[in-house]
């Protein structure tokens, strides 16, 4: 069992639509990223949220937007996506600020996204 | 410029064989961290194993160990006898900063029986 979790695990929207991926972790992290990986491309950072708030966004179309309330909670949400955007979504939490301490990455298993 | 370096976009290995999935990098901070993650088509990041840039020795986990070699600048991760579960893509990434973590473009490993 991950202690990341992500819902949800399959999502099929049109291009209209708007709906949100939830990520929530139960690891204690001060840290939440979002990533996506698609087939074309290597997996790519989206977003880094460091104690609630926002220290990267990697040149992400506005169609997305993240929200974190909290150092649990991790929302992304999606308004008038392309075709382009169907991708696996993945969620990961870390804690930030002790280096060697091999404070890794976990991640979620993922939301498949398929716009039509 | 690509700062992970995964040159093997896939590899075929007979079971129960070792097999090495490399892996370079690049940085100019002098604090950084490695990492492989296993991905089996499920979808799910699965971590394998983490190196410190000031760790003294490689890092082992079970099956898993991690060739660093800091002067060349290179993580490479063996698996020592192989399994059919273990095929699967395998990404090596490194930590720079306190938050930032980037990935390679991947190795699918496929095992043979």
């Amino acid at each position: 069992e991950t202690g990341v979790t992500q819902t949800p695990r399959h999502l099929v929207m049109g291009m209209t639509n708007k709906k949100s991926l939830k990520c929530e972790q139960h690891l204690g992290h001060n840290a939440m990223y979002w990533y996506k990986q698609s087939a074309k491309k290597p997996l790519e950072l989206m977003f880094v949220y460091n104690f609630k708030e926002q220290t990267e966004n990697n040149s992400v179309p506005s169609r997305f937007s993240p929200e974190c309330p909290n150092s649990s909670h991790l929302f992304l949400h999606l308004h008038t996506l392309q075709p382009e955007d169907s991708a696996l979504y993945l969620c990961a939490s870390s804690q930030v600020g002790a280096l060697f301490s091999g404070n890794t990455i976990y991640f979620g298993e993922g939301s498949w996204l398929t716009v039509v | 410029a690509q700062k992970i370096t995964q040159t093997q976009p896939g590899m075929f290995v007979q079971e129960k064989e070792a097999v090495t999935l490399d892996c370079t990098y690049d940085t100019s901070d002098p604090s950084y961290g490695l990492f492989w993650y296993k991905q089996p088509s499920s979808g799910e990041m699965i971590f394998l194993i983490y190196q410190g840039s000031y760790d003294q020795q490689n890092a082992t986990e079970g099956r898993y160990s991690l060739n660093f070699q800091k002067a060349r600048k290179s993580a490479n991760l063996v698996i020592s006898a192989s399994q059919l579960g273990d095929s699967a893509m395998y990404f090596c990434a490194m930590r720079e900063g306190s938050d930032k973590i980037i990935f390679g473009k991947g190795t699918r490993l496929h095992i043979l029986p």
